[in-house]
C-alpha cells in the first residue's frame, strides 16, 4: 500500500470548472512535489514545496495554484483548465536530500480529464 | 545539470529470459541514482537505489542493478522475466545536494509468453 495517498482517482471537469486535487502523507517527509506525466512518458516537475514553502515552480500556467497547509497535506487547485491538460498528476513525497537519499515516494495517481 | 539517458524506448523479452535495461548518467560527481516502476494507471514505484555503499544494489521483484562509473552506467536487469514484469521503468538521478529529481524518458518493457 501505497504511503502517500491521493484523491481523487479520476476527475473530468469542464474547461470552465474549479475543482482540486488532494495528497497526504504521514511519513514526516518535509518536501512535497507535484507531476504532471502524459502517456509514456516521464513525470515533468510541477511544484515542489519544502518545509511549507513554495520552493520550486516550474513555469506552471496560473491555472494550476498549488497549495501546502501544512507538513502532510499538498493541494492542487484546478481553474479554466484546457483540454492539453489531461493527463495523471502524481504527488510525491521525500526528505530532503541532505538528509538522506532523497528519494521520492509517490501516491498513485489523480486521472484528470478536461472536456 | 544532471541527467540520464535510457536506450531502448521498448524492450520486449520472451518469458524466462534475461531482462537488461540501460541507462546512462552524466555527472561529474557519483549521483544517487534510482529505478522505478510503473503498471499502468499507477503511481511510480522505487524498484532500487544506488547511494554508494555498495556497487551492485538487489531491489524488489528480484530486480538488481550495477552502479559502473567507468561507464557511468546504471543498467538494471532480471534474470528471468516474468509477466508480471511488464511495465514501464524509469532511470533517475538526483545530486547529494538538492531536491531536483531528473528522470530518464522511460523503457517500456513487453514480455512475451
Amino acid at each position: 500500500d501505497t504511503e502517500v495517498t491521493q484523491t481523487p482517482k479520476h476527475l473530468v471537469m469542464g474547461m470552465t470548472n474549479k475543482k482540486s486535487l488532494k495528497c497526504e502523507q504521514h511519513m514526516g517527509h518535509r518536501a512535497m512535489y507535484w507531476y504532471k506525466q502524459k502517456a509514456k512518458k516521464p513525470p515533468e516537475l510541477m511544484f515542489v514545496y519544502s518545509y511549507e514553502k513554495l520552493s520550486i515552480n516550474e513555469s506552471v500556467p496560473s491555472r494550476f495554484s498549488p497549495e501546502c497547509p501544512n507538513s502532510s497535506l499538498l493541494n492542487l487547485h484546478l481553474h479554466a483548465l484546457q483540454p492539453e491538460d489531461s493527463a495523471l498528476y502524481l504527488c510525491a513525497s521525500s526528505q530532503p536530500v541532505v538528509r538522506n537519499t532523497g528519494e521520492l515516494f509517490f501516491g498513485e495517481g489523480s486521472r484528470l480529464t478536461v472536456l | 545539470a544532471q541527467s540520464v539517458t535510457q536506450l531502448g524506448s521498448h524492450v520486449s523479452v520472451s518469458e524466462g529470459a534475461l531482462v537488461l535495461l540501460r541507462c546512462n548518467y552524466s555527472s561529474s560527481v557519483p549521483p544517487y541514482l534510482f529505478w522505478y516502476v510503473q503498471y499502468p494507471n499507477q503511481g511510480l514505484q522505487l524498484l532500487l537505489k544506488y547511494t554508494s555503499a555498495a556497487t551492485l544494489v538487489k531491489g524488489i521483484n528480484g530486480f538488481e542493478a550495477e552502479f559502473k562509473k567507468s561507464e557511468t552506467s546504471f543498467h538494471l536487469t532480471k534474470p528471468s522475466a516474468h509477466m508480471s514484469d511488464a511495465a514501464e521503468y524509469f532511470c533517475a538521478v538526483t545530486s547529494r545536494t538538492g531536491n531536483q529529481f531528473y528522470f530518464g524518458t522511460g523503457t517500456s518493457l513487453t514480455v512475451i509468453p
